[in-house]
């Protein structure tokens, strides 16, 4: 069965400290990777995705995240939060294949605290 | 400037009625997409459409509705089979190469009492 876990439900963090935010999947299939952002009562916002390539992918906001294949992992980090990072951020995986969806994980509520 | 509209933004209905949210999207996107967001669940894929007039059941569709009569619209009927339908539903839609992503429109609250 396919699936995302995220293995921290909120991560409490100082403002100006790094943050890793975690992510892993399981697949029996090819899968393309995506972080995603939301703020209170809006719609998800695309941070940065993973198709090919460097596992290193940068995004916006000073975002990045790292795939790592042998652990199928995608955890995201930033050197330096803001306050106005305070989001939730949800972690995705598209299978190819036929299956053709976009799976989310539960999500991880990062608060930044000053 | 192209996106995803959900209306309304808030949404009240009494228990046992149905309703429905509408989605509209400007992108020229041929796949849309219908979401369940509940606290501490992440996105749940309610009904998907790849193209015009043809639709799929999502990971829980019991209790919904959709069309797909227009390109642009893909609006989401929530029935009185639902049994908890207070939530945050969400619309995306993809353009044919899933290397952009889904677009998200900014979501609708529903509640019912």
């Amino acid at each position: 069965a396919q699936s995302v876990t995220q293995l921290d439900s909120q991560v409490p963090v100082f403002e100006e400290a790094p943050v890793e935010l975690r992510c892993n999947y399981s697949s029996s299939v090819s899968v393309y990777l995506f972080w995603y952002v939301q703020y209170p009562n809006q719609g998800l916002q695309l941070l940065l995705k993973y198709l090919s390539g460097s596992t290193l992918v940068k995004g916006i906001n000073g975002f990045e995240a790292e795939f790592n294949k042998s652990q199928t992992s995608f955890h995201l980090r930033k050197p330096s939060v803001h306050i106005s990072d305070t989001a939730e951020y949800f972690c995705a995986v598209y299978l190819s294949g036929g299956y053709n969806k976009l799976i989310f994980g539960a999500g991880t509520r990062l608060a930044v605290h000053p | 400037d192209g996106g995803i509209t959900q209306s309304p933004k808030y949404l009240f209905r009494k228990e046992g009625q149905n309703v429905t949210l509408s989605c509209e999207q400007n992108l020229n996107h041929d796949a849309m997409y219908w979401y369940r967001q509940d606290p501490g669940q992440g996105l749940r894929l309610i009904y998907y459409s790849q193209i015009v007039n043809d639709f799929q059941k999502g990971d829980i569709a019991e209790g919904y509705s959709v069309s797909r009569e227009k390109k642009e619209s893909f609006p989401l009927t929530v029935t009185s089979a639902q049994k908890n339908p207070t939530a945050f539903y969400l619309c995306a839609s993809k353009e044919g190469n899933f290397n952009y992503g889904y677009t998200f429109g900014s979501g609708t609250r529903l509640t019912v009492v």
